[in-house]
């Protein structure tokens, strides 16, 4: 397995403009988490799913941000519109029921101009 | 690297010699408590988990250490490696599989 996917690597781009940032977790897992890295704040969580289903959405940091897992191989975050404060690394990372030990994907530096 | 900059706890440590990192955590109902990896330019690595009914717990040249009563977890590293220089970061696993991140603490190994 290629492990957890995401895309893009890097994405630079407007205040303002709507961004979508994708992952493609480990086959057969069944939870997907989305998380956000930044100086500030360290790693937070911002949602997850399992079984598709978001099961607690309580770290996303307001309306602009929104996620969606229509299938259990796909899975996207969106932000429209940006702002600069957005800049940050976002990861994606998926685990299966019963194992304690989640894989992260190589992340999506996101920078806000 | 991926590196975001982060303002963390440095642990500085000559190369042969033991490390310990440490972790407060909150929540007394978290199930299992992790230990994640992360190098420059990747996304954190599991190295070692301890459920909450445990004290200790050893692999292979870690060791994690839980102490409930003051909500307190370590890390421990035998003969810490350059390939050991990374973020370390503690993390819970809470009821339905919710897995959060605490602080993190940068190692560096010095030759």
């Amino acid at each position: 397995d290629a492990g957890v996917i995401q895309s893009p690597r890097h994405e630079v781009t407007e205040m303002g403009q709507e961004v979508t940032l994708r992952c493609k977790p480990i086959s057969g897992h069944d939870y997907l988490f989305w998380y956000r890295q930044t100086m500030m704040r360290g790693l937070e969580l911002l949602i997850y799913f399992n079984n598709n289903v978001p099961i607690d959405d309580s770290g996303m940091p307001e309306d602009r941000f929104s996620a969606k897992m229509p299938n259990a191989s796909f899975s996207t975050l969106k932000i429209q519109p940006s702002e600069p404060r957005d800049s940050a690394v976002y990861f994606c990372a998926s685990s299966t029921q019963g194992r304690t030990e989640a894989f992260f994907g190589q992340g999506t530096r996101l920078t806000v101009v | 690297g991926e590196s975001v900059g982060l303002h963390l706890p440095t642990l500085s440590v000559q190369e042969g010699d033991n490390s310990i990192i440490n972790c407060a955590y909150s929540n007394s109902a978290s199930d299992y408590f992790i230990w994640y990896k992360q190098e420059s330019g990747k996304g954190p690595q599991f190295i070692i988990d301890i459920r909450s009914n445990m004290d200790k717990r050893q692999g292979q040249r870690v060791t994690v250490l839980l102490n409930k009563t003051v909500k307190h977890l370590s890390l421990q590293i035998a003969a810490t490696q350059p390939g050991d220089s990374a973020v370390y970061f503690c993390a819970e696993v809470a009821a339905g599989n919710k897995l959060t991140f605490g602080g993190g603490t940068r190692v560096l190994v010095k030759p």
